[in-house]
């Protein structure tokens, strides 16, 4: 069975300043990973995911991440926060074969203006 | 404008009473999952159909909860009787895993029980 594990249940960070969210996954098969975003009230959004090829992927907002198999991880970064970037972050896990998607903890990401 | 969409938005209830709660997919997807969002155990898948068969409700508390594919376009989830500790918000969402595997989410029912 697949899991996944956010380490930093809450980040503040002051605006303009880099971050780093941090997801370590588990399967002993070959996975698909995602990162999502929660705004207050909503439900969740698609910011990013890793299915095969390049290891490094973006999202149209400036946040990257990095699969990387043998740290088992797949960290979410930015360069520089804006306050609208404040919401919850939420990685996942699927397997290939199979649909279900396991979702981590969530990162609660507070901008500092 | 695809989208999943989930009703109601918002529901109060007394503890014992039905709830159901409905999703309409995005059209064309097979795949749908219900999951439950608390401030303690945060996102718990509870279960999840693929082509309206059910595939894993083991995430479930079978005695009050059911949940069915009528049809390809709606999905329900019944919680008969209630209980303040079901208070949750609870997210449909569906995906097309021959296309690609992510999962599309709806804006959720947030149930209250008192």
């Amino acid at each position: 069975a697949q899991s996944v594990t956010q380490l930093d249940s809450q980040v503040p960070v002051f605006e303009e300043a880099p971050v780093e969210l941090r997801c370590n996954y588990s399967s002993s098969v070959s996975v698909y990973l995602f990162w999502y975003v929660q705004y207050p009230n909503q439900g969740l959004q698609l910011l990013l995911k890793y299915l095969s090829g390049s290891t490094l992927v973006e999202s149209i907002n400036g946040f990257e991440a990095e699969f990387n198999k043998s740290q088992t991880s797949f960290h979410l970064r930015k360069p520089s926060v804006h306050i609208s970037d404040t919401a919850e972050y939420f990685c996942a896990v699927s397997v290939f074969g199979n649909e279900k998607l396991t979702f981590g903890t969530g990162t609660r990401l507070t901008i500092i203006p | 404008d695809a989208r999943v969409t989930q009703t109601p938005r918002h529901k109060v209830t007394e503890m014992g009473q039905e709830v159901t709660m409905r999703c309409q997919p995005i059209l064309g997807h097979n795949t749908v999952f219900w999951y439950r969002q608390t401030m303690m155990q945060g996102l718990e898948l509870l279960a999840y159909f693929r082509n309206r068969a059910p595939l894993d409700d083991s995430g479930m508390p079978k005695d009050r909860f059911s949940a069915e594919m009528p049809d390809a376009t709606l999905a329900t989830l019944k919680i008969q009787p209630s209980e303040p500790r079901d208070s949750a918000v609870y997210f449909c969402a569906s995906g097309l895993r021959e296309v690609t595997p992510e999962a599309f989410f709806g804006q959720g029912t947030r149930l209250t029980v008192v």
